[in-house]
């Protein structure tokens, strides 16, 4: 069984800009959620689609959004970018027979 | 509010000396702690999960276990390979909630 996708795995970016990052699911599983990582702030949690509706959001200004797709696949998308954006962008897929969730390699966004 | 603290920060062991990571945890309505393996660049590996005090799973060199505001990572004679930073998450309502994590590294 194939594991979570993420494209692309490396992105650099200036200020100002806006970046849409993508994430494949585990096949069959139809949650996705999304995570920050940084070295000062460590795994954050940023939201979680379900069936392409959002079910959970965290604390993180309205410069991130994202959303589902019919085929599971999710998106994130980061606009404005401010230099604190950089860090590695995780996604993670759940099935539905336990909270199990299992995560991408990432994308490692970097902002100048 | 819900929270997740891991020690110690960083851990340095010698090839088959045994240790234990620890990961304290307040979260309403617990629904499931869970230890991952990360490798430096590399998304996070799923290792276990808990779900009920007195619980234990293991795999390999590790060992998992669960109390009401505790789960305990032993590490038996572990080896090289087995330095990554480890991560224990607590799920409340449908999030992870990540401790910042153990780095451990295991010296020949």
């Amino acid at each position: 069984k194939a594991g979570v996708t993420q494209t692309p795995r490396y992105l650099i970016k200036t200020r100002g800009q806006q970046v849409t990052l993508s994430c494949s699911p585990i096949s069959g599983h139809r949650s996705v959620s999304w995570y920050q990582q940084t070295p000062g702030q460590g795994l954050q949690f940023l939201f979680e689609y379900f069936s392409e509706t959002q079910r959970n959001k965290g604390n993180f200004p309205g410069r991130f959004s994202g959303r589902q797709f019919s085929n599971s696949r999710s998106e994130m998308n980061v606009s404005t970018l401010e230099l604190g954006d950089s860090a590695l962008y995780l996604c993670a897929s759940r099935g539905t027979a336990n909270n199990e969730q299992f995560f991408g390699p990432g994308t490692r966004l970097t902002v100048l | 509010e819900d929270q997740v603290t891991q020690s110690p920060e960083a851990l340095r062991l010698q090839e088959g000396e045994s240790s234990s990571l620890n990961c304290s945890y307040t979260v309403s309505g617990l629904r499931g702690l869970f230890w991952y393996r990360q490798d430096p660049g590399k998304g996070p590996e799923f290792l276990f999960t808990l779900y009920s005090a007195g619980e234990e799973k293991e795999k390999e060199r590790l060992k998992a276990t669960l109390t009401k505001k505790e789960s305990f990572l032993h590490i038996t004679a572990p080896k090289p390979e087995d330095s990554a930073t480890y991560l224990c998450a607590s799920m409340g309502y449908n999030k992870l909630i990540f401790g910042a994590g153990t780095r451990l590294a295991v010296h020949p």
